[in-house]
């Protein structure tokens, strides 16, 4: 595709089940970010993946989340025994670099809009 | 202490104000400086980028960097009902990730 695409959408789940979101990066990217955002804490860095780096997972909250990427593209990003706190929408981005500009650009998707009921 | 910090806000302005958002940072290795602009519902958008010190001017928005403080702010002139939506920075050292401040909500009033 050409954008970010990331699914679902929304997702309503009961706390304490497992979900899985996922995110396809722009093909070529080699960088992904996963984020949360809430209305009381902003934008909060998650997880980095770059290349076949170990990825940089110290903004991970807790134990209960986890992110994989298979084959350097498509992301998912893992949260078990799900609680009302990671009610939030979970934003994916991916990045390239700009030789033209010299600087790298971040490609956000729409972001799955998470409720824990 | 985060690398970005960003003020939340709510700022909330009448329209046709001059609006400045501001983030400091920490690290004096970030050499690139963007903003992005989130509408309600929407991921975020790149709105301008700056490389070092200096301002960049784009229409009615203005970015400026000082790094000599750590501290980047846009400025936007004549605010349109239009431009209410949650302004992110962002900056990086080269080939190295991202750091976004939390983001600034802004509500222009007509």
């Amino acid at each position: 595709g050409a954008g970010v695409s990331q699914s679902p959408s929304n997702k309503v789940t009961e706390k304490g089940k497992d979900v899985e979101l996922r995110c396809d990066p722009i093909s070529g990217h080699t960088a992904l970010y996963w984020y949360r955002q809430s209305l009381g804490q902003g934008l909060e860095f998650l997880i980095y993946f770059q290349g076949n780096s170990a990825p940089d997972k110290s903004g991970l909250p807790s134990d209960r989340f986890s992110a994989e990427r298979t084959g350097g593209s498509v992301s998912t990003l893992t949260i078990q025994r799900t609680q009302q706190e990671d009610s939030a929408v979970y934003l994916c981005a991916s990045s390239l670099f700009r030789r033209d500009r010299g600087y790298t650009e971040a490609f956000f998707g729409q972001g799955t809009r998470l409720t824990v009921v | 202490q985060k690398e970005v910090e960003q003020d939340p806000g709510p700022l909330s302005v009448p329209e046709g104000a001059i609006v400045s958002l501001n983030c400091t940072y920490s690290n004096s290795a970030f050499q690139y400086f963007m903003w992005y602009r989130q509408y309600s519902r929407k991921g975020p958008e790149l709105l301008m980028y700056t490389y070092s010190s200096g301002n960049k001017e784009d229409g009615r928005f203005t970015a400026q960097v000082d790094k000599s403080s750590k501290y980047i702010s846009l400025f936007i002139r004549d605010s349109q009902p239009s431009d209410s939506a949650t302004y992110l920075c962002a900056m990086s050292s080269p080939f190295n990730k991202f750091y976004f401040g939390s983001g600034t909500k802004l509500n222009v009033k007509p």
